[in-house]
């Protein structure tokens, strides 16, 4: 049971450039959510899905974008590279029920963009 | 958007003694929880509270839901140095069906 994964663990973009961030869980978690972590400050959430299909917008979500065609899969989109978004991104996923609000986050993403 | 103040923001302490930390909060929660996060990973949840005045504890953490429902504290005791990392507490505000509001942490280190 591998939990949250998240590749690449590590990204140097060009501004400008795009990339995709790929997570997938084995949990079977219907939520999952995207993450942003600056230094020195709390998670922000970026984009969130309640189940395949069906994504919205958290706090900061302008630059990105997300798809959800399967319960496993929940890519995050850079379209056009700037370097406001360097920072580390967290995935996280979460069953429904009354462990609702139990996240459990991958490993990560450390992205930087010059 | 909603606001968790963490305090302490950082803790130096000596192997051995006991650590508390708290986090709080303008607006009710129905929910508070608390993760650990080790440098270059990702945050592991450690306890989840549900109801106002829950205590709960996991192994030498403990935990509680404030009783107004606007603050959380948890305590390690004994501590140890691989409890070096950063603490972050997160509550789901009245009305969030699933989006959590994280504090900005608490960083502790412990000197063998």
């Amino acid at each position: 049971n591998a939990g949250v994964t998240q590749t690449p663990k590590f990204r140097i973009l060009k501004i400008g450039q795009s990339m995709t961030l790929q997570c997938a869980q084995d949990m079977n978690h219907n939520y999952m959510y995207w993450y942003r972590q600056d230094p020195g400050m709390g998670l922000k959430l970026i984009y969130y899905s309640v189940g395949a299909g069906i994504t919205d917008k958290g706090e900061v979500p302008n630059g990105y974008n997300v798809s959800r065609s399967t319960t496993e899969d929940f890519p995050l989109r850079l379209e056009l590279a700037a370097p406001s978004q360097t920072s580390v991104y967290f995935c996280a996923s979460s069953t429904g029920g009354g462990s609702l609000q139990e996240q459990y986050f991958g490993p990560g993403t450390r992205l930087t963009v010059t | 958007g909603q606001q968790l103040n963490q305090s302490p923001q950082s803790m130096f302490i000596q192997e051995g003694e006991d650590v508390s930390m708290n986090c709080t909060s303008s607006s009710i929660f129905n929910t508070w929880l608390w993760y650990k996060q080790d440098p270059g990973e990702g945050p592991v949840l450690l306890i989840a509270l549900y109801k106002a005045g829950e205590l709960t504890s996991n192994g030498r953490l403990t935990a509680q839901f404030g009783i107004t429902r606007k603050d959380s504290f948890l305590n390690i005791s004994a501590s140890i140095p691989s409890d070096v990392g950063i603490y972050f507490c997160a509550g789901r505000p009245v009305g969030s069906n699933y989006k959590l509001t994280f504090g900005k942490g608490t960083l502790l280190t412990v000197n063998p």
